[in-house]
């Protein structure tokens, strides 16, 4: 089974903090990704990496920026954290061809107060 | 712009009966489909999937159809369970050269089923 393992499951961080989410996959995926689902809003994806040290803007990149040093770790950083950024982070993966499935970590709940 | 739209945010259904979940996309170069499940508090799930080369898959009690034509999937669910109750996502996916890999995801509809 593949394993996607986010290190945090819940998160409370002040306003300005800077915060790190990590994620790892065991399954030598190259294509590696960060959402985050709000209520109505659906999964949207913020940053996602095709190998390492390469990276994509997703639809809302802004506040965010990521980093992909090793294939299985992909971080999620958000550089001065702002209450609008309270939301669950999903972190999945995913082979290299299109048509794959793509496959979820259990998710961090970050609240930023 | 929402390319993937699910337009029902709920659904209620009796156990036993048909779940039908629909969702429409506007990017005609989308290709591949795929549906997740999600419980509260945790990651979603792989459902089942769907090629543009086909109109139809079945996989026990679920079935995705797809209308190229109409751009419109829906996902068929019967008979329903009381734990089939979760938020089900409509994805879709294709086209572009790195891009291609990722995966624009529906509203999602919460599905309920009563027993």
């Amino acid at each position: 089974d593949v394993k996607v393992t986010q290190s945090s499951r819940y998160l409370v961080k002040r306003t300005g903090e800077k915060v790190f989410l990590e994620c790892v996959q065991d399954m030598d995926h190259e294509n590696m990704f960060w959402y985050r689902q709000d209520p109505g809003l659906g999964l949207r994806l913020i940053y996602f990496s095709y190998d390492v040290k390469m990276k994509e803007k997703g639809d809302i990149p802004e506040g965010y920026s990521v980093s992909r040093e090793k294939k299985e770790r992909f971080s999620l950083i958000l550089e001065s954290a702002s209450t609008n950024q309270t939301s669950m982070y999903l972190c999945a993966s995913k082979m290299g061809t299109a048509g794959n499935t793509i496959y979820f970590g259990e998710g961090s709940w970050l609240t930023v107060v | 712009d929402q390319q993937v739209k699910q337009n029902s945010p709920s659904l209620s259904v009796q156990e036993g009966r048909i779940s039908i979940l629909n969702c429409d996309y506007t990017n005609s170069m989308f290709d591949y489909f795929l549906w997740y499940k999600k419980y509260p508090a945790e990651g979603p799930t792989f459902l089942i999937s769907i090629s543009s080369i086909k109109d139809k898959n079945e996989d026990g009690r679920f079935t995705v159809f797809l209308n190229k034509s109409a751009k419109h999937l829906s996902l068929h669910i019967v008979p329903s369970q009381p734990g089939d109750s979760a938020v089900y996502f409509c994805a879709a996916s294709g086209g572009w050269e790195t891009s291609g890999s990722r995966l624009t995801f529906g509203e999602g509809t919460q599905l309920t089923v009563n027993p």
